[in-house]
């Protein structure tokens, strides 16, 4: 157990949907960040939140939002769900200061969607 | 912004081999480069990192290398074993401020016994 919990681990649905995508952060961390992992195109950076505040942004479709609550965890919203959607959504959260050095990135075991 | 390209993308070998894995980065500005294992139906983990401070690092069987230079990183595995089998994932990275790791699209090890 890393300590980054995601929820739900899989979800199947259809497409012009909308699914929320839960992550709780490893203790003490105060940064979270999204990625979509699919088959061609491995390991792709969502975005960042830091202690509440989105912080740096990918490759991140204008129909995907996410936000990160006062007690730190974050949720990602995918709206109207195309096939191509289907993939691992993956959390990872990180100690992060601003200044500090290189970020350890811990990683959850993912929600994996399923857009029919 | 950072490009990070992995290969081979598959890689078979057998059981005491060693295997290699290999890197190369875009940004010059880089400086954090960290190894990640996935296994089947799990997140991946961290497994080693390296700072552009130094050039090589071990623990145990696994050893890393950077090359500034060359802008490329490599993963060495010794004496590899079945449960070795995994995705890798190199990442590369500026440290400071709100950099985000970039990551190579993984090479899947298969260590046959």
């Amino acid at each position: 157990d890393s300590g980054v919990t995601q929820t739900p681990k899989h979800l199947i649905t259809a497409t012009g949907q909308r699914v929320t995508l839960r992550c709780s952060p490893r203790s003490g961390d105060l940064s979270v960040y999204w990625y979509q992992q699919s088959l061609d195109q491995g390991l792709q950076f969502l975005i960042q939140y830091y202690n509440g505040e989105e912080r740096a942004k990918g490759n991140i479709l204008e129909r995907f939002s996410a936000q990160q609550f006062p007690d730190l965890h974050s949720e990602l919203n995918l709206s109207s769900l195309e096939l191509g959607d289907s993939a691992l959504y993956f959390c990872a959260s990180s100690v992060r200061t601003v200044g500090s050095g290189a970020n350890v990135l811990t990683f959850g075991a993912g929600s994996r969607l399923t857009v029919l | 912004g950072e490009n990070v390209e992995q290969h081979p993308s598959t890689l078979s070998v057998q059981e005491g081999d060693s295997a290699v894995i290999k890197c190369t980065y875009s940004d010059s500005a880089s400086n954090y480069f960290p190894w990640y294992k996935q296994e089947l139906g799990k997140g991946p983990q961290l497994i080693i990192d390296i700072r552009s401070n130094v050039g090589e690092k071990k623990d145990q069987r696994i050893a890393v290398t950077l090359n500034k230079t060359a802008k490329h990183f490599s993963l060495h595995i010794t004496e590899t074993q079945p449960e070795d089998s995994a995705v890798y994932f190199c990442a590369a990275s500026k440290s400071g401020g709100y950099s985000t790791l970039t990551f190579g699209k993984g090479t899947m090890l298969l260590v046959s016994p």
